[in-house]
């Protein structure tokens, strides 16, 4: 069966500092891998989609970047943190079956806050 | 207009209650929809799928209305357990590649002894 690992699970840094989030799927090849910001009370604000090694789209310009560096490895990074970007990360990935119809199985997360 | 509406609620019932929820999505070409559901401080997870002739699940029951671009949720018999926050999510055919999905503000419920 398919699993989805996030770390860390929690995160406290300074503003300024930079960020390293990483996500890996298991039991699965090629999967499509999304990442996703939930501020407080907020909805779910797509940031980087890829659908394989390499390729990312971005969703929203600010401060953050992703890497795909293996099939089933994301990672969302900074430089620079800003206080704006406290909020809950989550990971996601797919499978597509039929045309266009795809399902997204999330990661637990990981609960950032910017000081 | 948001590409995926719903009642922020907070919709709060009595065990055993039966309660509704509608989302509204904008794209009338729209594929796929789905309903998540997710806990405080945890991740969504996948409740059930939407399909055109509806489908039930237990106690819950889909149902999608192509016609009005609405997508609804019933859960019969409320539990304790079914407080949570409840997504609508729309898969849109322009956003085909990469099998994006366009998630609700979602809607909370809370279910009371």
């Amino acid at each position: 069966s398919q699993t989805i690992h996030q770390w860390p699970a929690t995160l406290v840094q300074p503003v300024g500092s930079p960020l390293s989030l990483e996500c890996t799927v298991e039991g699965t090849s090629n999967p499509n891998l999304y990442w996703y910001r939930q501020a407080a009370g907020r909805g779910l604000q797509l940031l980087f989609y890829s659908v394989g090694i390499g390729q990312i789209s971005s969703e929203v310009p600010q401060n953050l970047s992703a890497s795909r560096p293996q099939d089933r490895q994301f990672i969302l990074s900074s430089k620079k943190l800003l206080l704006s970007d406290s909020g809950f990360y989550l990971c996601a990935w797919s499978v597509q079956w039929g045309q266009g119809i795809d399902t997204q199985y999330f990661g637990p997360g990981t609960r950032l806050t910017v000081l | 207009r948001k590409e995926v509406e719903q009642d922020p609620g907070p919709f709060n019932v009595p065990e055993g209650a039966t309660v509704a929820f509608n989302c509204t999505y904008s794209n009338s070409a729209s594929q796929s929809f789905f309903w998540y559901r997710q806990d405080c401080r945890k991740e969504p997870k996948l409740l059930m799928s939407v399909y055109s002739s509806g489908n039930e699940d237990g106690r819950f029951t889909a149902q999608l209305n192509r016609a009005s671009q609405y997508i609804s949720l019933l859960i019969r018999d409320s539990k304790l357990s079914d407080s949570a926050t409840y997504l609508c999510v729309v898969n849109p055919p322009i956003y085909n590649q990469g099998g994006k999905l366009i998630f609700g503000q979602g809607t909370e419920l809370s279910v009371k002894p």
